[in-house]
């Protein structure tokens, strides 16, 4: 069965980084695209970007532009993301989802919380 | 504020139905799939409608999607308790080139 299986919580202080990664299962790695979507607390879903699995092909929100990297390792099947200069406002949940297409997500991760606080 | 507008609550008592409206423009419902998923409390969203009305495999056909011009709509017949949950509608906006979603839509089994 596909799995997504996220890297547990971390806490970061304002201007830090952070790296939450994906591992996936279930299925060819390669044949799908994984998409990023963030949820701050109490509030509606973020569309972040997507990477193609296939050939590492990203496309990321205007609003994250410069702050965000997006990665795959095809050897482990895990996907990972990156968000530099950290704000109190990035405090969110952090899903991967596998996407068919870049809006369709099919199987998501259990989700990985982030916090931001000094 | 949303690029796609819900209605933040709808309600109706256990066997009935509900609607839920996802309106949008030209840029993005209008030229797009929609994507309707559903967030049980504290859990990750699911897949429940994409292409406008098509369902994933082990989805009930309570739920059903539509869409006309830049709006869409997902039903819900034969409500249960467990359908308590956020519902939000997404789809690709071709001026930002990026995903977009709704607000939200609560949806509570009364």
């Amino acid at each position: 069965q596909v799995q997504l299986v996220q890297s547990a919580a971390e806490v970061k202080q304002p201007g830090a980084s952070v790296k939450v990664s994906c591992k996936a299962s279930g299925y060819t790695f390669t044949s799908y695209n994984i998409i990023w979507v963030r949820q701050a607390p109490g509030q509606g879903l973020e569309w972040m970007g997507w990477i193609s699995a296939y050939n590492g092909d990203t496309h990321y929100a205007r609003n994250l532009q410069g702050r965000v990297t997006m990665t795959t390792d095809t050897s482990t099947s895990t996907a990972s993301m990156e968000l530099r200069s950290l704000r109190s406002d990035d405090t969110a949940v952090y899903y991967c989802a596998r996407g068919e297409t870049s809006t369709r997500m099919d199987y998501w991760g259990q989700g990985s919380l982030v916090t931001v606080s000094s | 504020q949303s690029v796609l507008t819900q209605p933040p609550s709808v309600s109706a008592a256990p066997g009935q139905k509900v609607t839920i409206s996802c309106s949008g423009g030209s840029s993005n419902i209008g030229n797009s799939y929609v994507s309707w998923y559903q967030q049980l409390p504290g859990t990750a969203p699911k897949l429940l409608i994409y292409d406008n009305n098509k369902r994933p495999s082990g989805i009930p056909d309570r739920f059903s999607g539509s869409k006309s011009g830049t709006s869409a709509t997902l039903g819900i017949t034969g409500l249960q308790t467990g359908d308590e949950a956020d519902y939000y509608c997404g789809t690709w906006d071709s001026s930002l080139s990026a995903g977009v979603f709704g607000g939200g839509t609560k949806v509570t089994v009364l």
